[in-house]
């Protein structure tokens, strides 16, 4: 079935430093959502972009779809120790009901 | 703020027994979905559910699975007969809109964690 690509799984850094998620996909996406999971809890979701190249922000995160429509990626800056957690990119395809997750990039902030 | 309740919070079976996972999604949505994740994996999409009846599902919605809407309220995933493969963490989600309208992001329960010995 079709696949989104998330790298990398893990992603270790310094409280401060900057975090970087990327999806990819094969095939044009319609859309793609990003979604925060802590440990030991539920995914929420932060954001759905639909546009060619469009991107958006939310305080220290910002998220961009690429040109194609193939790629996106979550960018967050200074991390802080409340970032934690996994990010999921999840995507519509082949339907309006069914949406396809990546793996999910897990943000450890060393100690 | 409204949100989507799921019970039980940790659900242990023997391999071959009937459990019912429970969800009261958001009073105004009229999607509702099932997802399960494994531990340390990736979310799977088992089913969506609209206008009570599946509008779609997975391969790993098989015969052994189903869903009901009994009234107005409840969501239920049914495994007929649990194997030990079904141990995982199952999440209920509901959105107002479904794809392609506004308001269709998926709001997420805190999940039951499924045991099969």
């Amino acid at each position: 079935g079709q696949q989104v690509m998330q790298i990398p799984q893990y992603q270790h850094v310094q409280e401060g430093e900057d975090f970087t998620t990327y999806c990819n996909s094969s095939t044009t996406l319609s859309n793609i959502q990003w979604y925060k999971q802590r440990p030991g809890g539920h995914p929420v979701f932060l954001i759905q972009l639909v546009k060619s190249g469009e991107v958006k922000k939310q305080k220290r995160l910002t998220f961009q779809f690429g040109e194609a429509k193939k790629n996106s990626s979550l960018h967050i800056t200074a991390t802080q120790t409340t970032d934690v957690g996994t990010y999921f990119c999840a995507v519509y395809m082949d339907s309006n009901y069914q949406l396809i997750w990546g793996a999910g990039t897990k943000l450890i902030i060393k100690p | 703020e409204p949100e989507v309740t799921q019970t039980p919070s940790h659900q242990v079976t023997q391999m071959g027994q009937e459990v019912i996972l429970r969800c009261v999604p958001i009073s105004n949505h009229l999607y509702f979905y099932w997802y399960r994740q494994i531990l340390g994996q990736k979310v799977e999409f088992l089913v969506s559910f609209y206008n009570n009846e599946i509008s779609e599902k997975s391969e790993i919605f098989d015969d052994q699975f189903s869903v009901e809407r009994p009234d107005g309220s409840n969501f239920t995933l049914k495994i007929r007969s649990t194997k030990l493969e079904d141990s995982a963490m199952y999440f209920c989600a509901s959105s107002e809109r479904g794809w392609g309208l506004a308001y269709n992001e998926q709001f997420f329960g805190p999940g039951t964690r499924l045991t099969v010995l």
